[in-house]
């Protein structure tokens, strides 16, 4: 079945220090990959709509210049936490859908493992 | 303002029995739901979902039920496996401002007891 990878699983760090998280769809191409959060005990909550070739949409209350992404190939979306502070700190998970099998209908999105990020 | 809903934050089940994890939402314009299993530090992963045209899908031990006058989903498990313990989340597709995106519930916590 589809696979999306995203990397690293883990991350500690400094405050204000910029944080790359990678997403890769491993056996489709995705044009469109989604970035959530997650805090403990609390559901996932988009952050923003990667978009291969244009811009990212952001939901409401999202800083685009704190939380930049960059949907640079069919297969690779990247979140960058920029400067990163102790209010980061979350469980940050992509998604993307395979649209390569019967069109948007009635795909799923699949969904990576998530990446801890722990700012100190 | 939480369209999709699940009341329910935790469920324990003896093995072998029926598991019955609730969901409820808000909006009318929702086309597709989901149900989606999550393990620990780890991605959710798709179990099953159900077009809003529909009012069942099956799959093995899982079954989706949707009630669309009563905007509630289930998720029936049956027999329970020690293997399902998990957060479980519902998931409701639509249109929302302009683009095509879903939305998660809370989640529950399935335990099920030897």
């Amino acid at each position: 079945g589809a696979v999306v990878s995203q990397h690293p699983s883990w991350v500690i760090c400094k405050s204000g220090t910029s944080v790359k998280i990678e997403c890769r769809s491993l056996d489709f191409q995705a044009t469109t990959m989604f970035w959530y959060r997650q805090f403990p005990k609390q559901s996932l909550m988009l952050m923003a709509t990667s978009n291969e070739g244009s811009k990212a949409t952001y939901e409401q209350g999202v800083e685009k210049d704190k939380f930049l992404i960059n949907h640079a190939s069919l297969t690779l979306s990247t979140l960058t936490v920029t400067s990163a502070h102790p209010e980061d700190s979350s469980f940050y998970i992509c998604s993307a859908r395979d649209l390569g099998v019967g069109g948007a209908g009635d795909q799923p999105q699949h969904f990576g493992d998530g990446t801890r990020l722990s700012i100190l | 303002d939480q369209q999709v809903k699940q009341n329910s934050p935790s469920l324990s089940v003896q093995e072998g029995r029926i598991s019955i994890l609730n969901c409820d939402y808000t909006n009318s314009m929702f086309d597709y739901f989901l149900w989606y299993k999550k393990y620990p530090a780890e991605g959710p992963t798709f179990l099953i979902s159900i077009s809003s045209i529909k009012d069942k899908n099956e799959d093995g031990r899982f079954t989706v039920f949707l009630n669309k006058s009563a905007k509630h989903l289930s998720l029936h498990i049956v027999p329970s496996q020690p293997g399902d313990s998990a957060v479980y989340f519902c998931a409701a597709r639509g249109f929302i401002q302009g683009a095509q995106k879903l939305v998660f519930g809370q989640g529950t916590r399935l335990t099920i007891n030897p």
